[in-house]
């Protein structure tokens, strides 16, 4: 069954700094949805990326998928305290559902 | 812009007790889903619907459970018997169809307390 890694598990940057956070699958992703979760609440949509050596960009945060599709990036500009929270990426099962991360926790210090 | 919606946004309920959640997908998407995320764990696929039946579903999505589609705007997802394992947030989601251009919603959760 596929696997989505992420890594960082956590991370703590200075507000301002630039992060990346990876993840890998192990298999071919079919669609690569990067989504942000506050504690406890709903899950919010970034972007998702289809094409091996695609990459989109919203406000301070890039996304890129690899030419082979096994893996993504997710990179923030200067960050800012409203970027914290948990950071999740889904790839489409076979089933059609989505195969989550366990999530990356950012924490940005003022 | 269209939302998917949940209610309640917290129950809590007693062990062996029956719990109905409840989800109002985006009105023009056909396939409706259920996660749910155990606390500091991942999400995890439960179940796939789609023309008033079941698609697919995992191997969490045993007897207990079911999904329906009672009218033409809910869904739900009953426990029939709940466990202190089922204590975890419930996501709804809804899409057009299941392909990796579409974007899947999700609603905001219930978080659902056994005790």
């Amino acid at each position: 069954s596929q696997e989505l890694e992420q890594s960082p598990q956590s991370l703590i940057v200075q507000e301002g700094k630039n992060l990346t956070i990876n993840c890998t699958s192990s298999k071919t992703l079919y669609g690569l949805y990067w989504y942000k979760q506050k504690y406890g609440e709903g899950l919010i949509f970034l972007m998702m990326l289809q094409k091996g050596g695609e990459e989109k960009s919203h406000e301070k945060i890039t996304a890129k998928l690899d030419e082979k599709k096994q893996q993504s990036s997710l990179h923030i500009t200067a960050s800012q305290p409203s970027h914290a929270g948990i950071y999740l990426c889904g790839g489409r099962g076979s089933q059609g559902n989505l195969i989550f991360g366990k999530g990356t926790k950012l924490s940005v210090k003022p | 812009e269209p939302e998917v919606t949940q209610t309640p946004s917290h129950q809590v309920t007693q062990m062996g007790q029956e719990v109905i959640l409840r989800c109002v997908p985006i009105s023009n998407h056909l396939y409706f889903y259920w996660y749910r995320q155990i606390l500091g764990q991942k999400v995890e696929f439960l179940v796939s619907f789609y023309n008033n039946e079941i698609s697919e579903k995992s191997e969490i999505f045993d007897d207990q459970f079911s999904v329906e589609r009672p009218d033409g705007s809910n869904f739900t997802l009953k426990i029939r018997s709940t466990k202190l394992e089922d204590s975890a947030m419930y996501f709804c989601a809804s899409e057009v169809a299941p392909s990796s251009y579409n974007e899947q919603f999700f609603g905001p959760g219930t978080r659902l307390t056994v005790l």
